[in-house]
């Protein structure tokens, strides 16, 4: 199965810092990622995606990359405010035409003022 | 979201009990799904249906059922609880088409004690 990790479980940031959230997959079928903001006592939130033709993909403030050779890809949150402050999964998703997505354990981005 | 809702928010049970949860989306998605959350386990998906005929086993379906009453109503049930389903319940919901974007709702937490 779908095996996906994170490199560090918790990132503190100052306010006005760029943060950069990693996530590992291990499933070179992936095409298709997704990344999703959990805010505490709510559901997961649709930040940002990518297809596996692009590697790199930017949206307000985030930025994802993607580097399919190493099958890692990264969120990029630039100019970090204290409302980032949540926890961040990666979510591979393979080429199988089926939507079941593999979620990882999350990163939790703290942002301190 | 308000597009996607789940009730009850909370609810604290008894080993034993039977349990249902009910999610209910008004974005008219064919596939709904049924996660759950546990600290430093991410989101493990329990059962998914791609449309009110089809019914499918997750990761994690046992000592769980569901049902889908309708396009727009996907339950939850457990049929007999045991304290290690105390966890955070996601429902969410995806088009089917154009994105595999998962929609999520606000969660129910579930105590068995």
């Amino acid at each position: 199965g779908e095996s996906v990790g994170l490199h560090l479980p918790t990132l503190s940031v100052q306010e006005g810092d760029n943060s950069i959230i990693n996530c590992a997959y291990s499933n070179s079928a992936s095409d298709y990622f997704i990344w999703y903001k959990q805010e505490s006592g709510k559901g997961p939130q649709f930040i940002i995606d990518i297809r596996s033709n692009m590697d790199k993909r930017q949206g307000q403030r985030v930025t994802v990359l993607l580097n399919k050779t190493v099958k890692h890809l990264s969120l990029q949150i630039a100019a970090t405010q204290p409302g980032d402050s949540a926890v961040y999964f990666c979510a591979p998703h393979p080429s199988s035409g089926y939507s079941t997505l593999t979620f990882g354990k999350g990163t939790m981005l703290l942002v301190s003022p | 979201d308000a597009d996607v809702t789940q009730t009850p928010r909370n609810r604290i049970t008894k080993t034993g009990k039977r349990i249902m949860l009910e999610c209910s989306q008004t974005k008219g998605h064919d596939r709904m799904y049924w996660y759950r959350q546990d600290p430093g386990l991410g989101l493990r998906l329990i059962y998914y249906s791609f449309d009110v005929k089809d019914i499918n086993k997750g990761e994690i379906s046992d000592g769980y059922s569901v049902s889908r009453q309708a396009q727009a109503k996907f339950s939850l049930s457990l049929e007999s609880a045991i304290p290690n389903q105390t966890a955070l319940y996601f429902c969410a919901t995806n088009p089917g088409i154009s994105t595999d974007t998962q929609y999520f709702g606000p969660g129910t937490r579930l105590t068995v004690l």
